[in-house]
């Protein structure tokens, strides 16, 4: 069954803590991208990777760290520098089509952290 | 960098009738501009999409619009049913995807 699978659905951190997000896809998508939803805010861009072993900043990447190692694989660190880390985090990937415009995005089902 | 905004942020509807929901983007780089559907508890799911080269899209109920010039695009949805509640994303790609703030949508019976 292909698609793009975050886990944990549930994530619970204590301040000053470390904690790291899995995302893993076998859609054999390029690209793979880190959004942050909180209620009236939509989604922001936090990190995103075109191709492996490279990624970039996106709108609100401070407190925040990512690798990609390997294709299928996008894990996101959420560091102790993250101000206001409580939020839904959803992680996304895309067929990259070079040379050409976007694709459809598909998004795992989200991990919900909260910071206690 | 893009940003894009969209209006309105919540729309009520009387089902069957029509709802249209607006965005404007700035960076004219941007040549994809998808729309997704969020499910409340659900993942965001695309709904239709339009490239820079086209005006118009239609997919049954649901049409997309691009003014290139003025930079802004514009989804439609018409007849709309319960079904439709939902929140509504726009989103802008250049170098990277870039989303609006989301619209809540909720159709009356």
């Amino acid at each position: 069954d292909g698609g793009i699978t975050q886990s944990p659905k549930y994530l619970f951190r204590k301040e000053g803590q470390n904690v790291t997000l899995s995302c893993e896809q076998n859609l054999n998508h390029d690209a793979m991208y880190w959004y942050r939803q909180d209620p009236g805010q939509g989604l922001r861009l936090i990190y995103y990777s075109q191709i492996v072993n490279d990624f970039q900043k996106g709108d609100i990447a401070e407190g925040y760290s990512v690798s990609r190692e390997k294709k299928e694989s996008f894990p996101l660190t959420v560091t102790s520098a993250q101000k206001n880390p409580t939020a839904f985090y959803l992680c996304a990937s895309m067929l990259n089509l070079w040379g050409s415009s976007g694709a459809e995005a598909f998004f795992g089902q989200g991990t919900r952290l909260t910071v206690v | 960098g893009e940003n894009v905004e969209q209006h309105p942020s919540t729309l009520s509807v009387q089902e069957g009738d029509s709802a249209v929901i607006k965005c404007t983007y700035s960076d004219s780089a941007s040549n994809y501009f998808p729309w997704y559907k969020q499910e409340l508890g659900k993942r965001p799911q695309l709904i239709i999409d339009i490239r820079s080269n086209v005006g118009e899209k239609k997919d049954q109920r649901i049409a997309v619009t691009l003014n290139k010039t003025a930079k802004h695009f514009s989804l439609h949805i018409t007849e709309t049913q319960p079904e439709d509640s939902a929140v509504y994303f726009c989103a802008a790609m250049g170098e990277k995807l870039t989303f609006g703030t989301g619209t809540r949508l909720t159709i009356i019976p």
